[in-house]
């Protein structure tokens, strides 16, 4: 069946611009998850959204960074005022089960 | 977040050879989970360990959950060119991973 998608699967950005990163999940999957992955690092967790439930927003590093989820479904990652230490690559998991979460490709995101 | 401290950083291994790496904490987890990622994708989990003690064996994968719940290994034996790759371990508790650095194995043919 159909994996975890992310779009665009590449993203150049000017400093200061607003970014939108969308991640289309596993159907059925009703916990969905976004990583950042800095280069050379392992994931740092950034938002959870488990069903109809409030997100967990704990890993958003700042206030310029939010994440959506509508309809149970789709998920969209914002960031505001793009800084270039913002520049990563942003990966979205979903799951039935916590500990099995299947990740899509990612987004690379460069801030110039 | 909790930090995971994954060794070695990297290897270049010879096919054929059995590998290992490993991952400690200073934290428990009550899951340990070992993922393999290649370029331009996400992460594939490999073997998810849930009781403190176990052994775990996926072909020529094998983990194990360390008896505090603070570390694991990964082994892989036999290694071939398709085995390259950046390995991650990750601990679980709840719902949020903490992921190691990262082990990138290359393998010379």
């Amino acid at each position: 069946g159909a994996g975890v998608s992310q779009s665009p699967s590449n993203k150049v950005t000017e400093k200061g611009k607003d970014v939108e990163l969308r991640c289309d999940p596993i159907s059925g999957h009703t916990a969905l998850y976004w990583y950042r992955q800095s280069l050379g690092q392992g994931l740092e967790f950034l938002i959870y959204f488990q069903g109809n439930s409030a997100p967990d927003k704990s890993g958003l590093p700042s206030d310029r960074f939010s994440a959506e989820r509508t309809g149970g479904s789709v998920s969209t990652l914002t960031i505001q005022r793009t800084q270039q230490e913002d520049s990563a690559v942003y990966l979205c998991a979903s799951s039935l089960v916590f500990y099995e979460q299947y990740f899509g490709p990612g987004t690379r995101l460069t801030v110039t | 977040g909790q930090q995971l401290n994954q060794s070695p950083q990297s290897m270049f291994i010879q096919e054929g050879e059995d590998v290992s790496m490993n991952c400690t904490s200073s934290s428990i987890f009550n899951t340990w989970l070992w993922y393999k990622q290649e370029p331009g994708e996400g992460p594939v989990l490999l073997i998810a360990l849930y009781k403190a003690g176990e052994l775990t064996s996926n072909g020529r994968l094998t983990a194990q959950f360390g008896i505090t719940r603070k570390d694991s290994f990964l082994n892989i034996s036999a290694s071939i060119p398709s085995d390259v790759g950046i390995y991650f371990c990750a601990g679980l508790n709840d719902y949020k991973l903490s992921f190691g650095a990262g082990t990138t194995v290359t393998v010379r043919a």
